[in-house]
């Protein structure tokens, strides 16, 4: 079975500008997370789908995150405009409905 | 508000030691507790969990750990530890599988 996949791997970008990450989750993986780990820190969650629904989003910067999971599979995560404090691994994790979380190798993004 | 707290930010042991891994949360109700490791590169892998029954759960790994209510405490063991096993741990609560808190880790390290 094949895990959950991410891409970039790293990412290095100046502040202000945009970036984009993806996550393709196991196939028939109902639920998807986005976590955001910061150097020294756990995973901190910052939105769930379940299929393609907002289940719980109360942790994402708004003004600045936006993350959507078309067709309730594939999903990106941007950061527009970036800032120095979001440096960090974002990992992508799934998980069939209500059960373990699988999570992916991450992707590595530092600003500049 | 549910919290953890890992209390030792760096661990080194020797190979073949015994390892225990402290963890202390702050929930309301009986809680799921879950802890994962994370080697360099790498997504986060579930060790073990414990959400009812046995307090004393078996995990992947030769890992265990012991769930008790009266300390709040999910301390992670093994009896002998591999150079293989150096790596981050870390322990999470949450009222189930989808809404984990993370703790902000303990980096293993294992010397010859």
């Amino acid at each position: 079975e094949a895990g959950v996949a991410q891409s970039p791997r790293y990412k290095i970008i100046e502040k202000r500008q945009s970036v984009a990450f993806w996550c393709n989750p196991i196939s028939g993986h109902a639920t998807l997370y986005w976590y955001q780990q910061i150097l020294g820190q756990g995973p901190k969650l910052l939105i769930q789908f379940q299929n393609n629904g907002v289940v719980d989003d109360s942790q994402l910067p708004k003004d600045r995150f936006s993350a959507e999971r078309l067709k309730g599979v594939d999903s990106t995560l941007k950061i527009q405009p970036a800032k120095l404090e979001d440096s960090a691994v974002y990992l992508c994790a799934s998980s069939p409905r209500t059960n373990e979380q699988f999570f992916g190798p991450g992707t590595r993004l530092t600003v500049l | 508000a549910q919290s953890v707290t890992q209390p030792d930010i760096h661990i080194t042991v020797s190979e073949g030691a015994s390892l225990e891994l402290r963890c202390n949360y702050s929930y309301g109700a009986t809680p799921y507790l879950f802890w994962y490791v994370q080697s360099p590169g790498q997504g986060l892998q579930l060790l073990l969990k414990y959400f009812s029954g046995d307090t004393l759960v078996q995990g992947i790994k030769g890992f265990e750990a012991e769930f008790k209510r009266s300390q709040s405490s999910f301390n992670l063991r093994k009896p002998s530890v591999h150079w293989s096993d150096a790596a981050e741990y870390f322990c999470a609560v949450g009222p189930n599988n989808n809404d984990m808190r993370f703790g902000a880790g303990t980096r293993l390290t294992v010397k010859p």
